[in-house]
């Protein structure tokens, strides 16, 4: 299996511009979060998805993000417009079943985004 | 709802040093617990985890770790460590029967030669 994909792997942009984060979670998961992870605030969860349905958003900073899961394998995550204050790394993690149990979280490798 | 406490933020260890890593939980219902490892520019990845059973849970890279109901502790420990285990480390507690998984915020640590 070739894991949780994410692109891009990086991503520099100006404030104000949109950004669009793509997820591809492993085949037959049915659950898949975005996280941030910032040296000042750690991992958050953004979002939450369970059978391609939003279960729990609210770690969404405010309405310039918005994510959506138009098919059980293929989630996005959009910053519009994007603020310096948004740079960090997003990741994306995939699982069976829900949030909770005793099934482990598989993570993508990260998008770094750069707002300048 | 459950809450994970990772009490240093950062340890430093010399090279073939024990170590152990702290964590914490509180949760009024039954829970099971993991260990994730980061390593720098990469995703978290899982190191071991508790379910039920014997309270010693074994992982990869000769990392293991102790649940201690009581104390509502699941330290990680390892005795002998390499360069190559410089990583952040997040301990995660998801409720048994619940909709809820929760990250600590990470231990930071640093093998020097």
């Amino acid at each position: 299996d070739a894991g949780v994909i994410q692109s891009p792997r990086h991503e520099v942009t100006e404030m104000g511009q949109e950004v669009t984060l793509r997820c591809k979670p492993i085949s037959g998961h049915n659950s898949l979060f975005w996280y941030r992870q910032t040296m000042m605030r750690g991992l958050e969860l953004l979002i939450y998805f369970n059978n391609n349905v939003p279960i729990d958003d609210s770690g969404m900073p405010e309405d310039r993000f918005s994510a959506k899961m138009p098919n059980a394998s293929f989630s996005t995550l959009k910053i519009q417009p994007s603020e310096p204050r948004d740079s960090a790394v997003y990741f994306c993690a995939s699982t069976q079943g829900g949030s909770g149990g005793y099934n482990e979280q598989f993570f993508g490798p990260g998008t770094r985004l750069t707002v300048l | 709802a459950q809450s994970v406490t990772q009490l240093d933020s950062q340890v430093p260890v010399f090279e073939e040093a024990p170590v152990e890593l702290r964590c914490n939980y509180s949760s009024s219902v039954s829970v099971y617990l993991f260990w994730y490892v980061q390593y720098p520019n990469q995703g978290l990845q899982l190191l071991l985890k508790y379910l039920s059973g014997s309270t010693l849970v074994k992982g990869i890279n000769g990392f293991e770790a102790e649940f201690n109901k009581s104390q509502t502790s699941f330290h990680l420990r390892k005795p002998s460590v390499h360069i190559s285990d410089t990583a952040e480390y997040f301990c995660a507690v998801s409720e048994r029967d619940g909709q809820n998984f929760v990250f600590g915020p990470g231990t930071r640590l640093s093998v020097l030669p």
